[in-house]
């Protein structure tokens, strides 16, 4: 069952700009992580958020978690080329498991040098 | 350098045979994972294991089947009776009361 929906499917950027992707879910969560997929490679674990927390930091990432909207978001600043992947947002729901993570479709970044 | 492994990188498949995708990881981990992750879909649960001898099923665990003999390693078997094996399959692993999940490179599957 595919819990997270990550908005837009595909973003297009240059170098320098900012990238933000959002992610909506649907049901209560214990925690909300965002992984990153370079072309056919593994996910690579970027930041979790929990249920608690509103904004994270990680470097040029920050996150953000709205429980009221069942909503995220991933602002990547000063993109660069290397920052060109997939990002996936993944919820810990409470119910049915929280150890188990429910990925969403993800987001296509290009950023264009 | 701990991690977790996937072999081989990429595998075919006749139609009508089992195959197994090796997943062994040296990060003490006690929770490992199966993805099967088709183009436009996401991830999608397969099975998982949160201690050795003990499994469940994910979302999509018909015609696959896993092990869980060493704390290290999570074997996953596509069998005949999957009808769309063609996929990248992701193998993951997690540490007790940490949420984040650790993956492999992933095994491409493909029938032929």
């Amino acid at each position: 069952s595919q819990q997270g929906e990550e908005d837009p499917q595909a973003l297009s950027i240059q170098e320098g700009e900012n990238a933000t992707m959002n992610c909506s879910y649907k049901t209560s969560i214990n925690n909300l992580q965002w992984y990153r997929q370079n072309s056919g490679r593994g996910l690579v674990h970027l930041i979790l958020i929990r249920s608690n927390e509103r904004e994270k930091h990680s470097g040029r990432l920050r996150v953000t978690l709205d429980t009221s909207k069942k909503s995220s978001s991933l602002l990547i600043t000063a993109s660069r080329a290397a920052d060109t992947a997939s990002y996936f947002c993944a919820t810990a729901p409470t119910q049915g498991g929280s150890e188990k993570l429910v990925f969403g479709k993800g987001t296509k970044l290009t950023v264009n040098p | 350098d701990g991690g977790i492994t996937q072999s081989p990188k990429y595998l075919f498949r006749k139609e009508g045979q089992n195959v197994t995708l090796s997943c062994e990881q040296n990060l003490n981990h006690d929770a490992m994972y199966w993805y099967r992750q088709d183009p436009g879909q996401g991830l999608r649960l397969i099975y998982y294991s949160q201690i050795v001898n003990d499994f469940q099923k994910g979302d999509i665990a018909e015609g696959y089947s896993v092990s869980r003999e060493k704390k290290e390693s999570f074997p996953l078997t596509v069998t005949s009776a999957q009808k769309n094996p063609t996929a990248f399959y992701l193998c993951a692993s997690r540490a007790t009361g940490f949420g984040g999940y650790t993956f492999g490179s992933g095994t491409r599957l493909t029938v032929v």
